[in-house]
Order: C-alpha cells, then structure tokens, then sequence
C-alpha cells in the first residue's frame, strides 16, 4: 500500500525565517502535487511536478522533486505570517494497468508562523 | 463561476438518516473525483468517474455509499443510514483528460449528531 509521509507533522516558525517540509513517498511516481489549505477551507493547489529534478518556485515557496529519492521538499523562504496553514504534499499514482490515476495524501504539515 | 462547485455547503443530519451531495464540476472536466476529509487528516480518495463511468471505488466506500454522475457532467455522492464516523469534509476535485492538475471545490462538511 502506498504511503505518503510528510514532516514535521507540525511546525512554527518565527517571521523571516526558512525552513523545508519533506514528504516521503514509498512507490514509483513521477507526478507531486503540493496544496495548501487554510481552516475549514478547501485545497488550493500550489505546485504541480512533473519529472525527476523539476523544481518550481512562486513566492516565497520553492518545491522539488526527486523521483529516485522518492523524495519531494518544500522550501519556504523568508517566511511571513500568511503563510500559516496546512500543507500537503499529494503522489498521483496508477497501482494497475488500465486503472485511474489518483492522488495520495500525506498527512499535512501545519505551518504557524509567529511576528 | 468557472470552478468545481458543491452543494450543500454545510450539512447538520441525524445519525440513520440519508444524506445527498452535489458536485458541479469545471464543465469540460471529463475526470472527476470524491475525496474524503477528516479532521486532521489529509483527503483519503473515495471514487473516481471518467465521463459517467465509475471506474475506481476505494475500500473505504462502504455499501451505504453511493456515487453517480449520470449524464458525465456533475456527480452526486449518497450516504445513506449515517453514522456518527462519517462525520467528515467531502471533497470533489475535476480535472481534463489532458489536464494533469485537479480543481478542489470547497467541500461539503458533514456533522452526524
């Protein structure tokens, strides 16, 4: 069975700051998403990475992929109190032949940047 | 409005009751998704439609749930004897067959009491 795992689970961080989140994943995919949801709000979708090596940066956020380290990262910049939220990083898989692609969820990482 | 749209937004039930819920997706969306949310968690994937077919259901869809998307364009998702567990978001997401990237709607939160 196909398992996500991000962390840290939880982070706060102070104003200005920079910090990585990692999301593990355990099967073959060369497809992440990395969304954003704020409370008791939908997934806005932040990052879509395609192949090995793709790295996509908007704002102060930076997302990579490596597909042979079945390793995604999350790398936030200088961070600002609007970046408080949960994130989560998403694996697009087919396990069979002739099945749909579908996305797996880690479990998210509340992120809590304090002035 | 050119995003996925779900109704209701809110649903308050009574446990043993039959619940019903609306998914409008983007409209040339041929993919379309049910995902479910519980507090805390990340979305666990529920079903997936291509056009009217359903074509994947996940485990966690137990027999008292239902989807259908009828005529390809938007799905309804049918709880039927709620219980207190199923209280959860309710997500559906669309994208193209082309697309590689899915719209989430807003959710329908449901609270089983």
């Amino acid at each position: 069975e196909l398992k996500v795992e991000q962390n840290p689970l939880f982070l706060s961080m102070q104003e200005g700051k920079n910090y990585t989140i990692y999301c593990n994943y355990s099967t073959t995919s060369d497809r992440l998403y990395w969304y954003r949801q704020d409370p008791g709000k939908s997934l806005e979708s932040l990052f879509v990475l395609l192949s090995n090596g793709a790295v996509k940066q908007e704002g102060r956020l930076m997302a990579s992929l490596d597909t042979k380290a079945r390793l995604s990262t999350l790398h936030i910049t200088a961070a600002v109190h609007d970046l408080s939220a949960t994130y989560f990083c998403a694996v697009d898989t087919r396990l069979f032949a002739g099945t749909a692609s579908k996305l797996t969820f880690g479990t998210g990482t509340r992120l809590q940047v304090t002035l | 409005d050119t995003g996925v749209s779900q109704n209701p937004r809110h649903k308050i039930t009574k446990r043993g009751q039959n619940v019903t819920f609306r998914c409008d997706p983007i409209s040339e969306h041929n993919r379309l998704y049910w995902y479910r949310q519980t507090l805390g968690q990340g979305p666990e994937f529920l079903t997936y439609f291509q056009n009217e077919a359903q074509l994947e259901k996940s485990r966690l869809l137990s027999d008292r749930f239902s989807a259908e998307r009828p005529k390809g364009s938007f799905s309804t998702l049918e709880i039927q004897r709620t219980e207190q567990g199923d209280s959860a978001m309710y997500l559906c997401a669309s994208l193209s067959g082309q697309n590689t990237e899915a719209f989430f709607g807003q959710g329908t939160r449901l609270t089983v009491v």
